[in-house]
């Protein structure tokens, strides 16, 4: 089945720093999510992306769709503290689909 | 904002209880879906449904049952609860076929089974 990697599986960064963080797939999907997850809360999504090459941006955040559409890319600019937490990727194949869920990264920012 | 409540934010149940957990969103979205999330697991789907009345088994139904009887809640059954089932529950919502689907969570159930 379709399954999606994201990598690194975790970070420790300082504040202020960039952070970079990618999701790939075995398989071409038409639609990227990116979520963040707090301790004992659920997903929050943060940027979703439709098209191939597609970049958008929420705040500090941007995401990319590659252009294999086999993956997705997150940039964080100038971490915070409430950065922390485990961002997660979802790739859905076709619309109508279930998605797809990566593992997730787990970002630790360090003041 | 689409928004997606849970019943209840935290539970804790004794080992062959039966258990319902409450989900509710109020997009009006046809889609709803169930997931329990473990540390090195990740996200896994229980049970799905794509409209009233309609249910489909996700990776992981052994041990659970859902109902649809309208459109903004969907529930899900531990029909006797055991510590195995010790997750947090997520339920989300979407809507259904369009060329941008999107998927929201609610704020989980963290269950305990003793």
């Amino acid at each position: 089945g379709q399954q999606l990697n994201q990598s690194p599986q975790s970070m420790f960064i300082q504040e202020g720093e960039d952070v970079s963080m990618n999701c790939t797939s075995s398989s071409i999907f038409n639609t990227w999510l990116w979520y963040k997850q707090d301790p004992g809360e659920g997903p929050v999504l943060l940027i979703a992306l439709y098209k191939a090459g597609e970049l958008t941006s929420n705040g500090r955040l941007t995401a990319q769709f590659g252009i294999t559409r086999k993956d997705s890319f997150l940039n964080i600019s100038a971490s915070i503290p409430s950065d922390v937490g485990i961002y997660f990727c979802a790739g859905q194949y076709n619309y109508g689909q279930n998605f797809v869920f990566g593992p997730g990264t787990r970002l630790s920012v360090l003041p | 904002d689409v928004k997606v409540t849970q019943s209840s934010r935290y539970l804790v149940k004794r080992t062959g209880e039966k258990v319902f957990l409450e989900c509710v969103q109020d997009m009006d979205h046809e889609n709803m879906f169930w997931y329990r999330q473990d540390p090195g697991l990740g996200l896994r789907l229980i049970y799905f449904s794509y409209d009233v009345k309609m249910k489909e088994k996700g990776d992981i139904p052994e041990g659970y049952s859902v109902s649809r009887e309208k459109k903004e809640r969907f529930s899900l059954i531990l029909e006797s609860a055991s510590t195995n089932q010790t997750s947090m529950y997520l339920c989300a919502s979407s809507q259904s076929g369009r060329s941008t689907d999107t998927q929201y969570f609610g704020p989980g159930t963290r269950l305990t089974v003793l």
